[in-house]
């Protein structure tokens, strides 16, 4: 499975636009993108996906860059309640049909009032 | 409609002891997955079940089973504990396994701590 690097911090003020991004270099082809955020004592909650095009939903945006190299994930109003820790993962089906969730150590965001 | 769920919310043992963790998915799936997430720390894969037959495992030791029962539900168990398996447990549901789009859902988990 492809790893993934994500800066470990990063503040944002609140109604502003929230720009996250995340390396890929080595995924392949057939691997999907995936976004997910965990707020404090929570379990993580599924943000978006992606495997080629750009990507909008009520949540937020995934843009994946043309060599599928990098992704930006972008929450176009951050309120208090978007401050979690954002992980960018990338899935792959193996041969058994497992579908693994590789999580890195992600992204703390901080909404900043 | 109900989201995945985890019982107990929060356990405490001593090392030696045996313990078994469960989790309902959400209505209709039938793959479950088990994650371990230490403090600090992304959730780390431990196991994959679907259709009841265990589809993929982490890098843990014999020490952790599971299995998934004919409603779809499952259990985690973890023998002769150790202090390092404190940690929140996750359970995760998704429709089914394979290639294409397979969103997993997740529990708030188990905290286990280990005394």
């Amino acid at each position: 499975d492809a790893k993934t690097t994500q800066p470990p911090s990063m503040d944002c003020a609140e109604g502003r636009a929230a720009n996250l991004p995340c390396n890929h270099s080595t995924i392949s082809g057939n691997e999907y993108v995936y976004w997910y955020r965990q707020i404090h004592s929570q379990g993580p909650q599924y943000i978006i996906h992606g495997l080629k095009n750009n990507e909008t939903n009520e949540m937020a945006s995934l843009i994946i860059t043309e060599d599928r190299k990098s992704s930006t994930l972008i929450l176009p109003h951050a309120t208090l309640r978007d401050t979690a820790v954002y992980y960018c993962i990338v899935r792959v089906a193996t041969q058994t049909g497992a579908n693994n969730l590789f999580f890195g150590t992600g992204t703390r965001l901080t909404v900043i009032p | 409609d109900a989201g995945v769920t985890q019982s107990p919310t929060h356990l405490i043992k001593t090392r030696g002891q045996h313990v078994t963790l469960r989790c309902s998915p959400i209505s209709g799936h039938k793959s479950v997955s088990w994650y371990q997430q230490v403090l600090g720390q992304g959730p780390q894969f431990i196991f994959q079940y679907y259709e009841k037959e265990e589809r993929g495992r982490g890098n843990f030791p014999d020490r952790f089973s599971a299995r998934q029962f004919p409603n779809y539900s499952s259990e985690l168990n973890v023998n002769a504990l150790l202090l390092g398996d404190s940690a929140l447990y996750l359970c995760a549901s998704s429709f089914r396994v394979g290639q294409g789009h397979q969103p997993q859902h997740f529990g708030d988990g188990t905290r286990l701590s280990i005394l």
